[in-house]
């Protein structure tokens, strides 16, 4: 079975920007939620999702917004991008224990 | 503020040794705790949960040890290899909020032949 898949694997962005991540949960689970990993620290809970409601949000800017599709993938957006939004951004799916994509690692210049 | 405390931020162990990584919490209301082991450019993977009704969780070689009074737990790696060198998070959740996750720092922990 193929597991949490996100995209891009990498993403180079210059301040100001907007970027879009992606992600596809594992088939049959309906709950997607977002972390940022900065490097060296653990991951920070961005979002969740369910059933395409918003479930949860963390301490992050109005920058920071999500969607979930009918077919449970995911979208991040963050706008105006700033140097410290640099990070390893991750996704996992979840019918109760959570399991991780690959992440999407974003280098803002 | 950091609800979840990770010790030690790093390790080493030798080879067939014992790798003991502590967490300790202050949410009383976190009943899941994972750990999760991330190497260079991947995401965690999941490796042993354990819920507030048991003191204890053996799977393998990995060993979950909860003290709920102390509001603490912990995760034992026996007879580590090389193998195992990685970073190592605690992680705790709550039911009503059970699709996040709140973690430690982190303990990268390195295993020497």
């Amino acid at each position: 079975d193929a597991g949490v898949t996100q995209s891009p694997t990498h993403l180079i962005k210059t301040r100001g920007q907007q970027v879009t991540l992606r992600c596809s949960p594992i088939s049959g689970h309906k709950s997607v939620s977002w972390y940022q990993q900065v490097l060296g620290q653990g991951p920070q809970f961005i979002f969740q999702y369910y059933e395409k409601e918003e479930r949860g949000r963390g301490n992050f800017p109005d920058r920071f917004s999500a969607r979930q599709f009918p077919n449970y993938s995911s979208e991040l957006n963050v706008n105006a991008l700033l140097l410290g939004d640099s990070a390893l951004y991750l996704c996992a799916s979840s019918l109760e224990t959570q399991y991780f994509g690959p992440g999407t690692r974003l280098l803002v210049l | 503020q950091q609800q979840v405390k990770q010790s030690p931020q790093s390790l080493i162990v030798q080879k067939g040794g014992i790798s003991i990584i502590n967490c300790a919490y202050e949410n009383t209301a976190f009943d899941y705790f994972p750990w999760y082991q991330q190497f260079p450019g991947k995401g965690p993977a999941l490796l042993i949960a354990i819920r507030p009704d048991v003191s204890e969780k053996k799977e393998g070689r990995f060993t979950i040890s909860f003290n709920k009074s102390a509001k603490q737990f912990s995760l034992h790696i026996m007879d580590s290899q090389p193998g195992d060198s990685a970073t190592y998070f605690c992680a705790a959740s709550m039911t009503d909020s059970w699709g996040k996750l709140q973690f430690g720092a982190g303990t990268q922990v390195v295993v020497t032949p």
